[in-house]
Formats: C-alpha cells, structure tokens, sequence
C-alpha cells in the first residue's frame, strides 16, 4: 500500500522568499515520487518527478525536490517565490506493487501556497 | 500546447440519474485515466484504460461507473445511478508512454448530485 501525507494545507510566504512545501510518502517498493500543479481554473500539472535516478530532482519554473530515503520524505523547494507561483501543489507516489502501473498515483491532500507582494 | 479537453465544466444532476462526462485526451497518448476529488478530500484514483478495455480500478469503481473509448478521440465516464457521494470533481487524464506516472491532466469536471 502507499500513501502521502503533506504537512500544511496552507502555506504563505512573502515574494522572494524560499518556498518549502513538505511530503512524506510511506510505499511498500521502490516508488516514483511527484509534484503536480493545478493553478485555478486548470489541471494538474507535472512539476517535476523522481525515479530512482538523481536524488535531488529539478523541475519547471525553478522548483526542485529531494529524495530522502532514510526519511521518507520528497519536500519541494524554490529558492525566491514569485507572485506566479501562488497555486495548489500535489505530492503524489506511485510504484509497480503488485503489478500496478506507475500511472496509478496516490496523491496526498494538496498545499495551497500564496504569496504575498 | 496539446491539452486534455473534458465537458461538460459542471454538471448538476439529480439522483439516480445517469451522466456521461466526456474526455478528448491528447492525441498521440495511448493511455487514460479518470481521477476524481471529493470537496475536501484528496484526488484518488478511479480506472485506467488502455487498448480498448481497463487496465486498473479501484474499490470505488463498482458496478455503477463504466468507461469507454467509443471513437478515435473521445474517452467517457458513465455513472449509471448517481448518489449524493458521486458529488465530485473528475479529472481525466491521459499519459504518451507507459508507467511513466507523467499524466496530462484535464481541468475536470464538477458533478453535483441533488
């Protein structure tokens, strides 16, 4: 089974401030982590993905993230948020557990991040 | 951009009737999803779809709920009797190469069932 857990529903910071969205994920194989996107009225979008190469991940519009085995966890970070960055992001996991396909994602609850002038 | 077109936005229905939403995924893609997401609840996974017929489906994708590609483009939804529970935003999705986890999502569809 896997599952993810985001800390914080909310999440404000100020432009120009780092940005620091946390995940922990909880899988039984080896999984493929990822970020999603969905600013208003749009879908989600990919932001960036993790599987098993680079442990630290680079993604669009200058976001990254890092895999922490020993930690479980794949926190997304921005050096200095914009003012376009204010949207609701996804961590989401999937992994080949009993055959399922890593298009099968679970997805945590979602972050809202905004940003202050 | 190509882009994963779904119709109808909104649709409000009544209880215990049907409703088909729609999907236009991208066109060179070969595999498709629908998702949906309960008002406050995470977005979870529903069915999988690839070569004409599911690949993958949840516990919530009972008897009620089917899908199909009935043309070269479209991908549907059916819900045969909707339940005030059905009330949800549905994405639809779709992925180029398989076990990618790289899916092109749509802006969804919100059900409301009264």
């Amino acid at each position: 089974a896997q599952s993810v857990t985001q800390l914080g529903s909310h999440v404000s910071v100020s432009e120009g401030a780092l940005v620091l969205l946390r995940c922990n994920y909880s899988s039984s194989v080896p999984p493929y982590l990822f970020w999603y996107v969905q600013y208003p009225n749009q879908g989600l979008q990919l932001l960036l993905k993790y599987t098993s190469a680079a442990t630290l991940v680079k993604g669009i519009n200058g976001f990254e993230a890092e895999f922490k085995k020993s930690e479980t966890s794949f926190h997304l970070t921005k050096p200095s948020a914009h003012m376009r960055d204010a949207a609701e992001y996804f961590c989401a996991v999937s992994g080949n557990a009993g055959g399922t396909s890593y298009g099968k994602l679970t997805f945590g609850q979602g972050t809202i991040l905004t940003v202050h002038p | 951009e190509p882009e994963v077109t779904q119709t109808p936005s909104h649709q409000v229905t009544q209880m215990g009737q049907e409703v088909i939403l729609r999907c236009v995924p991208i066109s060179n893609h070969l595999y498709f999803y629908w998702y949906r997401q309960i008002l406050g609840q995470k977005v979870e996974f529903l069915v999988s779809f690839y070569n004409n017929e599911i690949s993958e489906k949840s516990e919530i994708f009972d008897d009620q709920f089917s899908v199909e590609r009935p043309d070269g483009s479209n991908f549907t939804l059916k819900i045969r009797s909707t339940k005030l529970e059905d009330s949800a935003m549905y994405f639809c999705a779709s992925e180029r190469y398989p076990d990618t986890g790289e899916l092109f999502f749509g802006e969804g569809s919100r059900l409301t069932v009264l």
